[in-house]
């Protein structure tokens, strides 16, 4: 019944690995998020997809490339990994519309990752 | 440009008592949205309550109502008969170009630590 579901919850790597993150919402929504919380809880956008199109691309290394399958799936690929990519991944999702409606974010529980 | 500001790094409050945690915000753009999220220990984030900069009236959500004052730019959260599982961190968050806008960015505060204390 997860909204946002997001995998691995937790994720230890070293420094120069590759490693993906998954994301699925079963809400219908047609937009999809990727935001990063630092050690300080500081929350930013990263990336967002609206029906598969890329719509958000924030100043973010190459290394970080988002992927959307289908409307219901974003996940996000990390190439290389270096320390200070170690943070909270957060994956979520919304209606997208000009008509009406506060369109609000529906968050994953984020997933954890620790760069060593 | 900050474009949310909380100035509460952190707060306690009594159980039972009513808090209001600050949040300014700076736009140009006449039409926006502002929301609260609660983020517990446990890491998830949670929907509060959201604000649209058009709406007459300020939004209450149960015990969560949004204390909107568009000439000052402030959206201050307002949380009655404080609970202990209240505790937790909350954020503030604005996004440009009314209810949609062109991609519905949501730009974060950085966020008030409120302990209640029993």
């Amino acid at each position: 019944d997860t909204a946002v579901s997001q995998t691995p919850k937790y994720l230890v790597t070293q420094m120069g690995n590759d490693k993906s993150i998954k994301c699925e919402q079963n809400l219908g929504h047609d937009t999809m998020y990727w935001y990063k919380q630092d050690s300080k809880k500081f929350l930013k956008i990263m990336f967002s997809y609206n029906n598969k199109e890329l719509i958000i691309n924030e100043t973010v290394p190459n290394r970080f490339s988002p992927k959307s399958p289908d409307k219901a799936h974003l996940n996000l690929h990390i190439n290389s990994l270096e320390l200070g990519d170690s943070a909270v991944y957060f994956c979520a999702s919304s209606h997208l519309s000009s008509g009406g409606g506060a369109n609000v974010l529906t968050f994953g529980a984020g997933s954890r990752l620790t760069v060593l | 440009a900050q474009k949310i500001t909380q100035t509460q790094p952190g707060m306690f409050v009594q159980e039972k008592e009513a808090v209001t945690l600050d949040c300014t915000y700076d736009t140009s753009d006449p039409s926006y949205g502002l929301f609260w999220y609660k983020q517990p220990s446990s890491g998830e984030m949670i929907f509060l309550i959201y604000q649209g900069s058009y709406d007459q009236q300020n939004a209450t959500e149960g015990r969560y109502s949004l204390n909107f004052q568009k000439a000052r730019k402030s959206a201050n959260l307002v949380i009655s008969a404080s609970q202990l599982g209240d505790s937790a961190m909350y954020f503030c968050a604005m996004r440009e170009g009314g209810y949609g806008g062109a991609t519905n960015k949501l730009i974060f505060g950085t966020g008030t630590l409120l302990a209640v204390q029993p």
